[in-house]
This record gives C-alpha cells, sequence and structure tokens, in this order.
C-alpha cells in the first residue's frame, strides 16, 4: 500500500474551514484513499474515502487532485470538537491492513 | 452510534494474571477483525488479524501465545493477554471489516497492569 505523509500538526480557527493535506504520490490505481479521525482516548472515527473522484459526506469533503497523488480533506466550519489526529491512508479497496502514520494533530482554537 | 463496541472500556488487572478483552460488530457480521495496540502520544500499531473459523495471524514482533486471539463467531473476537506485565499496558483498539468493505473502530481498551 502506498505510503501517505501529513504534516504533523495544523491550527484551525472555530468556524473556519479545516483544511488538511495528504500526500500519497505513489498510490497505484486499485487504491483508495481513505480518512479516518482519532480524538483523545477514543477509538479512530472513520470520515469519508474515494478513488478519484471529490466526495462529501455530512463530516466532511475530499478533494483528490487529478493526477491522484495528492488529497486534501475539508472540514467546512470546524468546531472544538473536531480537534483531533486526522490518519490519511491509501489502501487497496478490498485491502484490510490499515497501516497508520504520524497523521496530524488538527487543534480548532476558539 | 457505535457499531463495534470493545469491552471493558477500561481495566486493571495484576502482573502475571491474565485479561481479555471482547470486540463485537454491533449490526454487521464480521468475518475479519484486527486488533491494533496504542501507546500514548504514537500512532496505532496492527498487531494481528482474527479471521473467523481460523487461526489469527500476527504482525511481526508480536507474541502469538501472549496475546491470544480467538474469533468465536462472526461478531465476536477476543484479545486475551495472557501473563500480563506493566510493560503490556496500553491501549487495544479492535475494528472490524463490512460486507461494504469498510473498516469501523471500537472505542478502545485501556489496560493497566500493576
Amino acid at each position: 500500500d502506498a505510503k501517505t505523509t501529513q504534516p504533523p500538526s495544523m491550527d484551525c480557527a472555530e468556524g473556519r474551514a479545516a483544511n488538511l493535506p495528504c500526500n500519497h504520490s505513489t498510490i497505484s490505481g486499485n487504491e483508495y484513499v481513505y480518512w479516518y479521525r482519532q480524538i483523545h482516548s477514543q477509538g479512530p472515527q472513520y470520515i469519508i474515502h474515494g478513488l478519484k473522484n471529490n466526495e462529501t459526506n455530512e463530516m466532511a469533503s475530499l478533494i483528490i487532485t487529478e493526477d491522484r497523488k495528492s488529497s486534501t480533506l475539508i472540514l467546512p466550519h470546524a468546531t472544538l470538537r473536531d480537534t483531533a489526529v486526522y490518519y490519511c491512508i491509501a489502501l487497496h479497496r478490498y485491502g484490510q491492513n490499515f497501516v497508520f502514520g504520524p497523521g496530524t494533530r488538527l487543534s480548532v482554537l476558539p | 452510534g457505535a457499531v463495534v463496541s470493545q469491552h471493558p472500556s477500561r481495566v486493571i488487572c495484576k502482573s502475571g494474571t491474565s485479561v481479555k478483552i471482547e470486540c463485537r460488530s454491533l449490526d454487521f457480521q464480521a468475518t475479519t477483525m484486527f486488533w491494533y495496540r496504542q501507546f500514548p502520544k504514537q500512532s496505532l500499531m496492527l498487531m494481528a488479524t482474527s479471521n473467523e473459523g481460523s487461526k489469527a495471524t500476527y504482525e511481526q514482533g508480536v507474541e502469538k501465545d501472549k496475546f491470544l486471539i480467538n474469533h468465536a463467531s462472526l461478531t465476536l473476537s477476543t484479545l486475551t493477554v495472557t501473563s500480563a506485565h506493566p510493560e503490556d499496558s496500553s491501549f487495544y483498539i479492535c475494528s472490524a471489516l463490512n460486507s461494504g468493505n469498510t473498516i469501523y473502530f471500537g472505542e478502545g481498551s485501556w489496560l493497566t497492569v500493576v
């Protein structure tokens, strides 16, 4: 599975959009991009995933570049409860072994 | 609500004893579940893959005789930490794969060995 790189930390003002980048330059054509987040002392929470088209759900939007080498997770109106570590993972659609990197620690500031 | 549940959420045990952690998929059947361990301020580390009806597959460096995994049914996997020692104190997390190939994680279980 392709390696992903993310900035170690980011700050975002409450109510503003949080844009979390992820680089996956070695991603293969059949690998999806998954995003999870982990709030302190809890298990990871599924956010969204996509292959090549942009995706949106009630939690977030996922923008994948045309060459699929990077993506951005967008939380449109960040709240204090969105403070968490966000993990970007590239995984074959029928792969199962999530390998977690260090992720991005997002701090939403009042 | 949670679709994967772990129990107990917190457990304290004495050194040398064994402790069992349960992972249940609540509204779907999971032929495959995964067990992770997470130390403070570190990322999740995959320990093993639990397969219903067959032996678990352990990651390199994980002692299978110490971390016993039993996938008893399509909705239940258990992790037993045998002869626990203080260095086994950690946050243990399970996940389960649903039929749509989305993986959901449990809430995690804090183990403290004293």
